[in-house]
C-alpha cells in the first residue's frame, strides 16, 4: 500500500516559517490534504487539493505538491499553531492514507 | 452549526461486537460522502472506511475489511459502523468525518467516540 512519510517533529520560533513535508512515490500525481490536530481535539482540515484553504483557515497556511514531496507551509508562526499535522491522499486501490504525522513545536 | 456527533463506543471483550452511530445536523446529509477514521492511543490517524452519498460505493481499510461494515440512513441523517470480531488493536477513538464534494478532503469531523477492546 501507499506510504506517506513525515518528519516526526519540527521546531520553529514565533514569527518564523514552518515547513512540514510529506513524502510519497510520485505524490504530485495525487491530491494532498492536510489536517491539524491539537491535543484532545478532533482533526481540522487546513489545506485540501494541494493548495486550497477552507474558510476560516488563515492565509498563513499554504500548500504545494511536486515530484515526491508535498509541503505544508505555515508563515509567521504563532503559539496557537502548535499541534500535530497530517497529510492524506487517496491511493490507487481506493484506500485513504494518512501520513505518519509531524509534531510542530513553537519555541 | 454543521455538526457530527458520534455515539456507541464503550468497553468490549476481544471477539465481541459494537455498533457506532454518527448523527449529523445543519447540512444535507444525503449530499455528502462520509468516512470513519480512528486513532489508537498515542498514535496517528488511520482511515477505516468510506461510503458514497447513496451507499452504493463502499471502501474499507485492509485492517478492518471483512470485520467492519459501514452503512448510512439518509432518511435519518445517520452514519453507522458495525464492528465485529473486535481485536485489541481496534482500541481507538473513532471519528466520523464528512467529505468535501469533488475534492474529498474531510472538512467536518465529530468529536469522536472511544472504543476499548480488552478482557
Amino acid at each position: 500500500s501507499y506510504v506517506l512519510t513525515q518528519a516526526p517533529s519540527v521546531s520553529v520560533a514565533p514569527g518564523q516559517t514552518a515547513r512540514i513535508t510529506c513524502g510519497g512515490n510520485n505524490i504530485a500525481s495525487k491530491s494532498v490534504h492536510w489536517y491539524r490536530q491539537k491535543p484532545g481535539q478532533a482533526p481540522v482540515l487546513v489545506i485540501y487539493y494541494d493548495t486550497y484553504r477552507p474558510s476560516g483557515i488563515p492565509e498563513r497556511f499554504s500548500g504545494s505538491n511536486s515530484g515526491n514531496t508535498a509541503t505544508l507551509t505555515i508563515s509567521r508562526v504563532e503559539a496557537g499553531d502548535e499541534a500535530d499535522y497530517y497529510c492524506q491522499v487517496w491511493d490507487s486501490s481506493n484506500q485513504r492514507v494518512f501520513g505518519t504525522g509531524t509534531k510542530v513545536t513553537v519555541l | 452549526e454543521v455538526q457530527l456527533v458520534e455515539s456507541g463506543g464503550g468497553l468490549v471483550q476481544p471477539g465481541g461486537s459494537l455498533r457506532l452511530s454518527c448523527g449529523v445536523s445543519e447540512f444535507t446529509f444525503s449530499s455528502y460522502s462520509m468516512n470513519w477514521v480512528r486513532q489508537a492511543p498515542g498514535k496517528g490517524l488511520e482511515w477505516v472506511s468510506y461510503i458514497s452519498t447513496s451507499g452504493s460505493t463502499i471502501y474499507y481499510a485492509d485492517s478492518v475489511r471483512g470485520r467492519f461494515t459501514i452503512s448510512r440512513d439518509n432518511a435519518k441523517n445517520s452514519l453507522f459502523l458495525e464492528m465485529n470480531s473486535l481485536r485489541d488493536e481496534d482500541t481507538a477513538i473513532y471519528y466520523c468525518a464528512r467529505d468535501l464534494p469533488r475534492y474529498y478532503g474531510m472538512d467536518v469531523w465529530g468529536q469522536g467516540t472511544t472504543v476499548t477492546v480488552s478482557s
